[in-house]
């Protein structure tokens, strides 16, 4: 069965880096045709996508956060990762990974259960 | 600011009829794009719940249903259950941006 698991600090300060990490079991993220993918939920409020890779390692980002954004794939750990960059109290969510389908336009399927980051100094 | 909105909230008695409207213009939903629904109850992750604007995932209840015309879609509740109280949202592609985009959320209430 499908898991993900995301990780990674609880706590950022401001104008730091933002770094989590989304392990995956029950699949392999390089042999499998999918995209996987970033969201992320301001608490109280709704659900913003951060952006996907694939399993070929090109990258789709959210063009708001495009700037400061780098998302990747470490095969050998099958493991994907999201680095935000400069952050402020306005990226302070719960940040799920995910996994799509074959494209862009099929739904987010699975889901881990979501890591909180709080930014604050 | 989404380019797809839903109302905040809609509310039902148990054993009624909801629906949730998804309004969405020609680059995303309006395009032909599908339409993807999630629930996602107090605390948790969201949820699959409809695919391909009117498929449901094994395990979903045939309570819930999906619809799609022109730019906007809806998800429909029938026989409303104190257990679907949750947020629903839609999700689809939009052209122009580029990007997969979630609809602005609704809290379903059973009264």
């Amino acid at each position: 069965q499908l898991q993900l698991q995301e990780s990674g600090p609880g706590l950022v300060k401001p104008s730091e880096t933002l770094s989590l990490t989304c392990t995956v079991s029950g699949d392999s993220i390089s042999s499998s045709s999918y995209y996987w993918g970033w969201i992320r939920q301001p608490p109280g409020k709704g659900l913003e996508w951060i952006g996907n890779i694939y399993y070929s390692g090109r990258t789709y980002y959210n063009s708001s956060l495009k700037s400061r954004l780098t998302i990747s794939v470490d095969s050998s750990k099958n493991q994907f990762s999201v680095k935000l960059t400069s952050v402020t109290a306005a990226d302070t969510a719960v940040y799920y990974c995910a996994r799509g389908g074959a494209t862009v336009t099929r739904p987010l399927g699975y889901w881990g259960q979501g890591t909180l980051v709080i930014v604050s100094s | 600011q989404s380019v797809v909105t839903q109302p905040p909230s809609v509310s039902g008695a148990p054993g009624q009829r909801v629906t949730i409207p998804c309004t969405g213009s020609s680059s995303n939903i309006g395009a032909g794009y599908d339409v993807h629904w999630y629930q996602q109850l107090p605390g948790t992750a969201p949820k699959l719940l409809i695919y391909g604007n009117n498929n449901r995932p094994s395990g979903v209840p045939d309570r819930f249903s999906g619809s799609k015309s022109g730019t906007s879609a809806s998800l429909a509740i029938t026989g409303l259950q104190a257990e679907d109280e949750a947020d629903y949202y839609c999700q689809s592609y939009d052209s122009l941006s580029g990007s997969t985009v979630f609809g602005t959320g609704t809290k379903v209430t059973v009264l």
